[in-house]
């Protein structure tokens, strides 16, 4: 069955400095994307960073990076030289290819707040 | 670009009432869903549609029908409002393959009293 965990309900990075956000999924499927969304106080979803199952190298863009480990069933969030404005919850999601549905399931999230 | 359009933004209603949340998407996207979001419970999906005339249920459907008459619109009722029904509601669209991210709306905050 399709699952993502998050365990870490807040955490806490000082400015400057990287923060690891951890996520793993459950899954069957051989074809799947690994999301990451960022939600600021505002409420609105932001697209952060995909991996797709079949991906060799992890995905990054700009400071943020997916540390994939397909053995692990893991696709921790990297944030390097935090910001204030990184200060949110992050959502990590996965979407399979079975039976042609495409659902997107997502994790509890993650607090994150920057310190300055 | 309007993207995702959600209404209303704000919701009150009594315990009892209906009403039905607004999703409409101008993307020509085929997968829209519905979630909601409770303190510590992440984004849980309510329904999901993968075309016009094509809907399932998700994790908490519950309380809630959709119907999917056209590509763009995937409105979302709640047929007699409960307080445990308070929420935060999103709807989300995407095209319908493994590698695409969602476009969510802004959100509809209801509160059930």
């Amino acid at each position: 069955a399709q699952k993502i965990t998050q365990t870490q309900p807040g955490m806490f990075v000082q400015e400057k400095e990287a923060v690891t956000l951890d996520c793993t999924y459950d899954t069957s499927d051989q074809s799947y994307g690994l999301f990451w969304y960022k939600q600021p106080s505002s409420g609105e979803m932001i697209f952060l960073i995909y991996q797709g199952s079949y991906d060799e190298q992890n995905a990054t863009e700009g400071r943020y990076s997916l540390n994939f480990q397909k053995a692990r069933k893991s696709a921790n969030l990297v944030i390097s030289a935090s910001q204030l404005g990184d200060s949110a919850m992050y959502f990590c999601a996965m979407r399979e290819a079975t039976s042609g549905t495409y659902k997107y399931i997502f994790g509890t999230g993650t607090r994150l707040k920057v310190l300055a | 670009n309007a993207g995702v359009t959600q209404t209303p933004k704000f919701q009150v209603l009594k315990t009892g009432q209906s009403m039905t949340l607004q999703c409409a998407q101008d993307m020509n996207h085929e997968y829209m869903s519905w979630y909601r979001q409770d303190p510590g419970m992440g984004l849980r999906l309510i329904h999901y549609s993968v075309g016009a005339g094509i809907t399932d249920q998700g994790e908490v459907p519950n309380g809630y029908n959709v119907s999917r008459s056209t590509t763009e619109d995937f409105p979302l009722r709640l047929l007699s409002a409960a307080p445990s029904q308070t929420s935060v509601y999103f709807c989300a669209s995407s095209y319908q393959a493994v590698n695409t991210e969602a476009f969510f709306g802004q959100g509809t905050r209801l509160t059930v009293v």
